[in-house]
Formats: structure tokens, sequence, C-alpha cells
């Protein structure tokens, strides 16, 4: 167990809705990264956050949005949902300068419909 | 194109089988690591890698960084059902911000 923590387990949505989903970090991790897995694919890199500011963002449109508040824990907001926006999403807690060791929560899984 | 190419897709074996799976690429890398995902959960980190020909060994489980740092693989000895998973590589491709990035998995299957 990594200690990542990760709400809700499930999520049922309807497409043009919007989603909110939560990230508690591992105690003494100060990253958050959060990343996109499609059935039958590895994760996809979506954004990072260090510090309360995003630090870097993978291929997404700007509708994946998020936060990291103080106690390092973070929010996963996706506006206007699509289909295609049915996917596992992990949110993975690190250390910076920790050799890009990641812990992994347990998902959430998205099913839009 | 993918930045890692894992083989073979999906392996389907019986218990104390040896297996050999493999994670390349055509880029240098200076780390490159190892999970391994069960259904429902998050990956889990087994191993990192760091120099060209190092080998590591987690109990069953042998790890290898190709001398070239442009490749890997993972030996499994005696394969248990426990083994069953999706085993993934992921190398940093971010710099300094640290972004992973994944190959699509081998879907192991260890069967009783």
């Amino acid at each position: 167990e990594t200690g990542v923590t990760q709400s809700p387990t499930h999520l049922i949505k309807t497409r043009g809705q919007q989603v909110t989903l939560r990230c508690s970090s591992q105690s003494g991790h100060n990253t958050v990264s959060w990343y996109q897995q499609a059935l039958g694919q590895g994760p996809q890199f979506i954004f990072q956050y260090y510090r309360e500011e995003e630090n870097g963002r993978g291929n997404f449109p700007p509708r994946f949005s998020g936060l990291q508040f103080p106690n390092y824990s973070s929010e996963l907001n996706v506006n206007a949902l699509e289909l295609d926006d049915s996917a596992l999403y992990l949110c993975a807690s690190s250390r910076q300068g920790s050799r890009n060791e990641q812990y992994f929560g347990p998902g959430t899984r998205l099913t839009v419909t | 194109t993918q930045l890692l190419e894992q083989s073979p897709q999906f392996l389907s074996i019986q218990e104390g089988e040896n297996l050999t799976v493999y994670c390349n690429s055509s880029s240098v890398f200076s780390s490159l690591q190892w999970y391994r995902q069960e259904p429902g959960e998050g990956p889990v980190l087994l191993v990192t890698v760091v120099t060209g020909g190092e080998v590591k060994k987690l109990k069953r489980l042998t790890f290898q960084f190709g001398d070239a740092r442009k490749d890997s693989s993972l030996h499994i000895t005696a394969a248990q059902p426990g083994d069953t998973g999706l085993y993934l590589c992921a190398v940093n491709s971010g710099g300094s911000n640290y972004k992973l990035t994944f190959g699509k998995g081998t879907l192991l299957t260890v069967n009783p």
C-alpha cells in the first residue's frame, strides 16, 4: 500500500457534465501527478503540481484542470465531459529530487455515458 | 509512434514456467522503471534501473538495463499465479518536471 488515496472509487457521468476527482498524497511527498489510463493502454501524463502550481502538462485540452492545496493534496477537474474521457484516472505522489519515483493511488474509474 | 515498445503484449503461461518481457526504445534514458498493475489498482513500482548493463533482482524477478540504456528486460523465474498482472515500463521524459511516459504494458496471466 502506497499511502496515496483517491476518491471516489467509481463515478458515472453524462456527456457534457463536469467532474472533480480528489487525491491525497503520501506523507512527505510534495508533488502530485495525474494520469489517464484508457482500457488496454499504459497511463498517459495529464499534468503535475508542485508547490501549488502546474509544473508540466501533457497533451490534454484546457478542459482538464487541476489544483494542489497547501497540504499537497490535489484535485483534477474535467469540464464538458466526452465519451472518450471514460478511463481510470490515477494520481501519483513523489518528492522532488527523488529520481522520479512516483507512488500511485488505486485510481478513480470514470464512465461517461 | 510509441516512445517505449513493450513485448509481448499478452502472455499466458502455466505456474512454474519462466518468462521474459521486453521494453525497447530508440532513445537513450538516464533511468527506467518497471511497475506491476493488478486489476482495479494503480501501478506499483518494482524497480528503478540507472546504469547501463545494470542487473537488479527482486526475489524471482530479474531486471536488466541495456548497455546503451535504450532497452530493458524483466525475467520471472518459476512464475506463480500471484505474478499475474500488467507489467509496465516507464521513463522520465519531461526533464526537470519528471513526467513519466509509459509503454502499453505486457499483460501476464499465470495459470495454476
